[in-house]
């Protein structure tokens, strides 16, 4: 099983809502990553954890708060999000999150902010 | 600041013939590099990939090309086919050096496989 799973597919929500994005592997991999992806631009690394701790944030504001409550989920909570942060959101994973390991992604959240 | 650019949006191609897509990047310090594909709908899949100590790579009908002095690598799929028809991302990383695995990504080449 190569399979990283996204829910949901689509998701729209207003400013003041908040909402959590579901990222799921089994592939006993160790490294999950979260990316951002706007239109006609590349993927953006935002939170990579690895062992299940926080390895790397690349000064995503505070409104994206990630969680990794065990080695095969990955979520993003959102809170208070702007318009320009819709986007499509990349959940990726890799073996120990070291350097040459193959990243495997998801088919990501598409995410309309009104 | 774009450290990794695809300076071709799209390319077609005839079935049976060569698709070439390149790869620009301006960060010396990369050291790993990898071509993923990505169909509608899904996430990008792995292709192949290519340590700084190396110049080529070969997997099947993929090879990549990698010239660290001009700073440029390219995909070369032979025979292109049909199914190849996807949006391709070239990505980098300084990996092998830092041990992180962040990944650079360009904003992609759509390729069209004409039958």
């Amino acid at each position: 099983d190569t399979e990283v799973t996204q829910t949901p597919k689509h998701l729209v929500m207003g400013m003041t809502n908040k909402k959590s994005l579901k990222c799921e592997q089994h592939m006993g991999h160790r490294a999950m990553y979260w990316y951002k992806q706007k239109a006609k631009k590349p993927p953006e690394l935002m939170f990579v954890y690895s062992y299940e701790k926080l390895s790397i944030n690349e000064s995503v504001p505070s409104r994206f708060s990630p969680e990794c409550p065990n080695s095969s989920l990955l979520n993003l909570h959102l809170h208070a999000l702007q318009p320009e942060d819709s986007a499509l959101y990349l959940c990726a994973s890799s073996l120990r999150g070291l350097a040459g390991d193959t990243q495997y992604f998801g088919p990501g959240t598409r995410l309309t902010v009104l | 600041d774009q450290q990794v650019k695809q300076n071709s949006p799209s390319l077609s191609v005839q079935e049976g013939r060569i698709s070439i897509l390149n790869c620009d990047y301006t960060n010396s310090m990369f050291d790993y590099f990898l071509w993923y594909k990505k169909y509608p709908a899904e996430g990008p899949t792995f292709l192949i990939s290519i340590s700084s100590i190396k110049d080529k790579n070969e997997d099947g009908r993929f090879t990549v090309f990698l010239n660290k002095s001009a700073k440029h690598l390219s995909l070369h799929i032979v025979p292109s086919q049909p199914g190849d028809s996807a949006v391709y991302f070239c990505a980098a990383s300084e990996g092998l050096r830092t041990g992180a695995n962040n990944l650079f990504f360009g904003t992609g080449t759509r390729l069209t496989v004409i039958p």
